[in-house]
C-alpha cells in the first residue's frame, strides 16, 4: 500500500521554465491538496480538489495551475518558474470527513535558479 | 496567513522527560490536528481532536483543546530519541473542503 506518491523528488529549474509535479494516491480518497513549505513559514495551501474534475484555489495559488482528471492523480503545474517558487512541495489526500487526518507524500524539493 | 502559532519554536529535552507544545489559533474550527515531520520527510498524522472534545489520548500522546481560549497543547510523555522531529498543529476549517491551516511548528530535540 503505497499511500501518496510524489514525483519527482528533486528538480532544478531555470527561471521561466515550466514543469509538472505529479501526485498519485491509491487510497480512493476524494480530497487532495498541494502545499508548499518554506523555512519558518509552515505549510501553505496552494490548490485543492474535492473530487475528480474539481479544483479550487488555496492561500497562495498565483503562478500555479492544477488538474484532477483522474480521482487518484492531482497535478501541480508551474507555467513559468520564478525563484520565489523555490520550495518543498507536499501533496496530501484525505477522505474529507473532518474525522481523520491527511496522508502526505514525501515531498518534492524544487529549486529555481 | 498562518492560523496556528506554536510555542515554543524549539524545545530540547532529555530522553525520559515529558515534552509539551502549545498551539494557538484565531478562528472557529471543526477540528485540530497534530503532525510530526522528521527532517527531510513528509508529515505524519498523529492525532485529531474535534471541536466538541476537550482531551484525547493516543499512546504516549495527550492532546487538549480549549476552544474558549483558542488553544491546544500536545504532551509527549517519556520522550525517546526517536521523537526528535518538528511538530505542527493544523486547524481544520468548518467548510466542506476539510482544508487544514498549519502553524509554523515546534522543533523538538530529544537527547540521550
Amino acid at each position: 500500500n503505497a499511500g501518496v506518491t510524489q514525483t519527482p523528488k528533486f528538480r532544478v529549474l531555470k527561471t521561466g521554465q515550466s514543469m509538472t509535479l505529479l501526485c498519485a494516491q491509491d487510497m480512493n480518497h476524494e480530497y487532495m491538496y498541494w502545499y508548499r513549505q518554506d523555512p519558518g513559514m509552515g505549510l501553505r495551501l496552494i490548490h485543492y480538489s474535492v473530487g475528480e474534475g474539481t479544483t479550487a484555489k488555496g492561500e497562495v495559488p498565483d503562478g500555479y495551475n492544477v488538474s484532477r482528471l483522474k480521482k487518484q492523480n492531482f497535478l501541480l503545474g508551474l507555467e513559468s518558474a520564478a525563484p520565489s517558487q523555490t520550495s518543498v512541495y507536499f501533496c496530501a489526500s484525505s477522505r474529507g470527513t473532518g474525522r481523520v487526518g491527511y496522508t502526505f507524500g514525501s515531498g518534492t524539493r524544487l529549486t529555481v535558479v | 496567513s498562518q492560523q496556528g502559532e506554536e510555542d515554543p519554536q524549539a524545545l530540547s529535552i532529555q530522553e525520559g522527560e515529558n515534552a509539551t507544545m502549545n498551539c494557538s489559533y484565531k478562528t472557529s474550527i471543526n477540528n485540530l490536528q497534530w503532525y510530526r515531520q522528521n527532517s527531510g520527510r513528509g508529515l505524519v498524522h498523529l492525532i485529531l481532536i474535534r471541536s466538541n472534545e476537550r482531551e484525547k489520548h493516543s499512546g504516549r500522546l495527550r492532546v487538549t483543546l480549549d476552544t474558549s481560549k483558542k488553544s491546544s497543547s500536545l504532551l509527549i510523555t517519556a520522550s525517546r530519541a526517536a521523537d526528535t522531529a518538528s511538530y505542527f498543529c493544523a486547524t481544520g476549517d468548518t467548510g466542506t473542503a476539510s482544508k487544514l491551516t498549519f502553524g509554523t511548528g515546534t522543533r523538538l530535540q530529544v537527547t540521550l
